[in-house]
């Protein structure tokens, strides 16, 4: 069965405080993806990862950075939390798409952050 | 401009009806295109790739017009299982342009 797995269900964090999420997969997938969904703006891409050591920014990279020092596991950083950054973080991962196309994405269960 | 746009309903239609959503994606050099399925409180999961010949799934048929960017799903038979939020993602390849984009989900609220 297939497995992403991320280190929280829930946290709370206070501001300014740097935060780690984590996220493993167990698949040997070259991609990895960090999104965050908030209500009304859906699933938005903050930064992508196709290699190890290899990242990329989605398109709300600002307040975050991320690592990806082995092939099954991605975290992403907080630097200095802040309120506007409470959200779902839902880590994904994938093959590497290729011109078939045929490529899924399989999501961890979500890290529910909250910043005071 | 967002780069994957969809109505996001919310659709509240009677159980057996048939439903359609549309999405419009503007890379046009994207090369993959999927129907994803969320429900309520949990993570999304794959419902179905869409091909450019088009492609069925028991009562979920999708498809994919290049020329004019869009991609659609249309639902036969609507169950109350199927409510849902039903999200369009669009995808890249090639080295650092290998990523997925999501649109923002049409809620989908199946009627009794």
């Amino acid at each position: 069965d297939v497995k992403v797995t991320q280190s929280s269900r829930y946290l709370v964090k206070r501001t300014g405080e740097k935060v780690f999420l984590e996220c493993v997969q167990d698949m040997d997938h070259e991609n990895m993806f960090w999104y965050r969904q908030d209500p009304g703006l859906g699933l938005r891409l903050i930064y992508f990862s196709y290699d190890v050591k290899m990242k990329e920014k989605g398109d709300i990279p600002e307040g975050y950075s991320v690592s990806r020092e082995k092939k099954e596991r991605f975290s992403l950083i907080l630097e200095s939390a802040s309120t506007n950054q409470t959200s779902m973080y839902l880590c994904a991962s994938s093959f590497f798409i290729n011109r078939d196309g045929d490529t899924e994405a399989f999501f961890g269960q979500g890290t529910r952050l909250t910043v005071v | 401009r967002k780069e994957v746009e969809q109505d996001p309903g919310p659709f509240n239609v009677p159980e057996g009806a048939t439903v359609a959503f549309n999405c419009t994606y503007s890379n046009s050099a994207s090369q993959s295109f999927f129907w994803y399925r969320q429900d309520c409180r949990k993570e999304p999961k794959l419902l179905m790739s869409v091909y450019s010949s088009g492609n069925e799934d028991g009562r979920f048929t999708a498809q994919l017009n290049r020329a004019s960017q869009y991609i659609s799903l249309l639902i036969r038979d609507s169950k109350l299982s199927d409510s849902a939020t039903y999200l369009c993602v669009v995808g890249t390849y090639g080295g650092a342009t290998n990523k997925l984009i999501f649109g923002t989900g049409t809620l989908l609220a199946v009627q009794p």
